[in-house]
């Protein structure tokens, strides 16, 4: 149980270009999703969390314009990078925080490599 | 948020016991200490989550002093597929809302 799945696990773009990421909760509601990005040999940078049906909040430093967020459903959150540059390459995981039994943990999804060219 | 300092790495041999030690010494009342694990390219795999004294599951166990101020995630006698980084963190629902901030993590390096 608690597994979390993102869609696509790699994608490569050109400069400019809209991407979008989607996390889904599998076997549970996730009442609570967060977005993270992973850089090369660093540890996990939250971007911001998402609760159902309301806006994301986003850490500090981080563009809320750049990085749409939208959490429509209990079981989908999808990131969208908006006007990619090669910057924003890097390793972005998603997890998601249930209700009851699954309450106190996150699970994470498998990860999306995203490369702009 | 409670911050964690964690060893940067360790190094071991297969079938060997590792015990990784976690401080976290502003921990708060409601919350939990959880480690992670994490290969390359993917994404963090929940190992083991407790609040007190000692979990066990069938992949480790927890150790938490009575002071909570600490934690050692213990892995019994480890193989070359236990390489990876362990992030230990520690939150909880502080307001309904669990922020999970990750730190440098401990690499750990299994030998044959």
């Amino acid at each position: 149980g608690a597994v979390v799945s993102q869609h696509p696990s790699r994608v490569i773009c050109k400069s400019g270009t809209s991407v979008k990421i989607e996390c889904r909760s599998l076997d549970f509601q996730a009442t609570t999703m967060f977005w993270y990005r992973q850089f090369p040999k660093q540890s996990l940078m939250l971007m911001a969390t998402s609760n159902e049906g309301s806006k994301a909040t986003y850490e500090q430093g981080v563009e809320k314009d750049k990085f749409l967020i939208n959490h429509a459903s209990l079981t989908l959150s999808t990131l969208t990078v908006t006007s990619a540059h090669p910057e924003d390459s890097s390793f972005y995981i998603c997890s998601a925080r249930g209700a009851e039994k699954t309450q106190e943990t996150q699970y994470f999804g498998p990860g999306t490599r995203l490369l702009v060219l | 948020l409670a911050k964690t300092t964690q060893p940067i790495s360790m190094d071991s041999y297969e079938g060997q016991e590792v015990n990784i030690t976690c401080s976290h010494n502003n921990i708060a009342t409601n919350d939990y200490i959880t480690w992670y694990q994490q290969f390359p390219s993917q994404g963090p795999r929940f190992i083991i989550q407790g609040y007190k004294t000692k979990v066990t599951n069938e992949v480790a166990s927890l150790f938490i002093p009575a002071d909570r101020k600490s934690s050692t995630l213990s892995l019994p006698r480890v193989s070359l597929s236990d390489t990876a980084v362990y992030y230990c963190l520690v939150g909880g629902l502080s307001g309904g809302y669990n922020k999970l901030i990750f730190g440098a993590g401990t690499r750990l390096a299994v030998h044959p």
